[in-house]
């Protein structure tokens, strides 16, 4: 069991260029999140989804694009990449809204540099 | 104010040390807490809920105090292993297209020593 996969671990990306970074979960989870984490900040909701099909804005979503075709694979895009989205990038999955009994389950990061 | 505020330390305690660490949070409203963990460079995971009443896990309790708007998180027996980055998180209100909003405190870093 897989739990949130995310890739790549790391990128170094020029400014303008876009990528698409990639996070799957096989816990058959409604819900899913794209964080971002910078230093000295707390986690920033970027977007979310609660089912395939479905996604909505969080905190900090100018710059970014996502889409939820399956349960399993929520894809992060930047298309036009800047240094202010310069950052750690966590996926994390629950299967129901987050209550005492279901956490957030948090894949390994990717760490983005944008110069 | 921050919606969640945090000491972010360091905290620099001797092994077998209890330690403590408080969060405050702004919105009265706010219905669910928890404590992760994060590990340098890795991700965050879960510590603890914390209930109304107070609950423990081991060494570890969390509190909670609505009137003061703070939760607390307390190490008795600090290990070596102990040592990370505790986050603060509360839930706060629901997301428009469903699920909760959690709001991260920025952590405070707890380092055991020998």
């Amino acid at each position: 069991n897989a739990g949130v996969t995310q890739t790549p671990k790391f990128r170094i990306l020029k400014i303008g260029q876009s990528m698409t970074l990639q996070c799957a979960q096989d816990m058959n989870h409604n819900y899913m999140y794209w964080y971002r984490q910078d230093p000295g900040m707390g986690l920033k909701l970027i977007y979310y989804s609660v089912g395939a099909g479905i996604t909505d804005k969080g905190e900090v979503p100018n710059g970014y694009n996502v889409s939820r075709s399956t349960t399993e694979d929520f894809p992060l895009r930047l298309e036009l990449a800047a240094p202010s989205q310069t950052s750690v990038y966590f996926c994390a999955s629950s299967p129901h809204p987050q209550a005492h009994d279901s956490p957030l389950h948090f894949g390994n990061g990717t760490r983005l540099t944008v110069t | 104010r921050k919606e969640v505020e945090q000491d972010p330390g360091p905290f620099n305690v001797p092994e077998g040390a209890t330690v403590a660490f408080n969060c405050t949070y702004s919105n009265s409203a706010s219905q669910s807490f928890f404590w992760y963990r994060q590990d340098c460079r890795k991700e965050p995971k879960l510590l603890m809920s914390v209930y109304s009443s107070g609950n423990e896990d081991g060494r570890f309790t969390a509190q909670l105090n609505r009137a003061s708007q703070y939760i607390s998180l307390l190490i008795r027996d600090s290990k070596l292993s102990d040592s990370a980055t505790y986050l603060c998180v509360v839930n706060s209100e629901g997301l428009t297209g469903g699920g909760n909003k959690l709001t991260f405190g920025t952590g405070t870093q707890l380092k055991v020593e020998l």
